[in-house]
């Protein structure tokens, strides 16, 4: 079964810039992933961020962006807030199957 | 204004059935291209996808979870079911429905507040 890895944990200074990624054990990631993210607060729903590799929702403040870094999903988010401390979780589309990574907790100190 | 609210038992024992209802409101599952997906997240870990329905019934599912799954609708109550069978103390979880759409892929949007369930005897 393809695993979707995500680094555990990352640290960012306010107002700094951090990639967070996403790779699947089956192989590159590429567009046809379709890849989702998500931030999800403690005691709160998930919030979608990004869909379709890099399209923003609405809501979707501009300092994040989605893109393919190598051959992983990612999600940048360039000058970091302290409201944007919170799991962070990417989900891959394949086959018409999808699958969450393990989320990385993004602490902004 | 799109909402969506799960509701369900909020206990059932192990080897019971689990059904949940999603009812939203501010769209409708008889429009073209758009679907309701249930995912569930167990207390202090990660997310996991369960199920997908689509407004022409399509229906996907976790393979690892496909046998103890089914996802239905009923569209003129704008309300999307999620029957899990054989319940387990391991399923205990959060468990979230969320708005999708077809993407390309499966793309999601507007989520529930999620409803806890617990097995346990």
């Amino acid at each position: 079964q393809t695993v979707v890895t995500q680094e555990p944990s990352l640290t960012v200074s306010p107002g700094g810039t951090v990639t967070l990624t996403c790779a699947s054990s089956a192989g590159p990631v590429n567009s046809g992933y379709y890849t989702s993210w998500f931030q999800q607060k403690p005691g709160q729903p998930p919030t979608s961020l990004i869909y379709k590799t890099n399209y923003k929702h609405s809501w979707t403040p501009a300092r994040f962006s989605g893109s393919l870094v190598g051959d992983k999903g990612a999600l940048t988010l360039s000058g970091a807030q302290p409201e944007d401390e919170a799991d962070y979780y990417c989900l891959l589309y394949n086959a018409g199957a999808q699958m969450f990574g393990g989320g990385t907790k993004l602490t902004v100190l | 204004q799109i909402t969506l609210k799960e509701s369900g038992p909020t206990l059932v024992k192990p080897t019971q059935t689990l059904k949940l209802t999603c009812t939203f409101s501010g769209f409708s599952l008889g429009s073209s291209g758009l679907g309701v997906g249930w995912i569930r997240q167990p207390p202090g870990k990660a997310l996991e996808w369960l199920a997908l329905i689509f407004w022409d019934d399509e229906k996907r599912y976790n393979p690892s979870l496909k046998s103890r799954l089914t996802i239905s609708k009923d569209t003129s109550k704008n309300q999307v079911f999620l029957t899990m069978t054989n319940m387990d103390p391991l399923d205990t979880a959060t468990y979230y429905c969320a708005r999708g759409a077809y993407c390309g892929g499966d793309c999601y949007d507007y989520w529930g507040q999620g409803t806890l369930v617990t097995v346990s005897s």
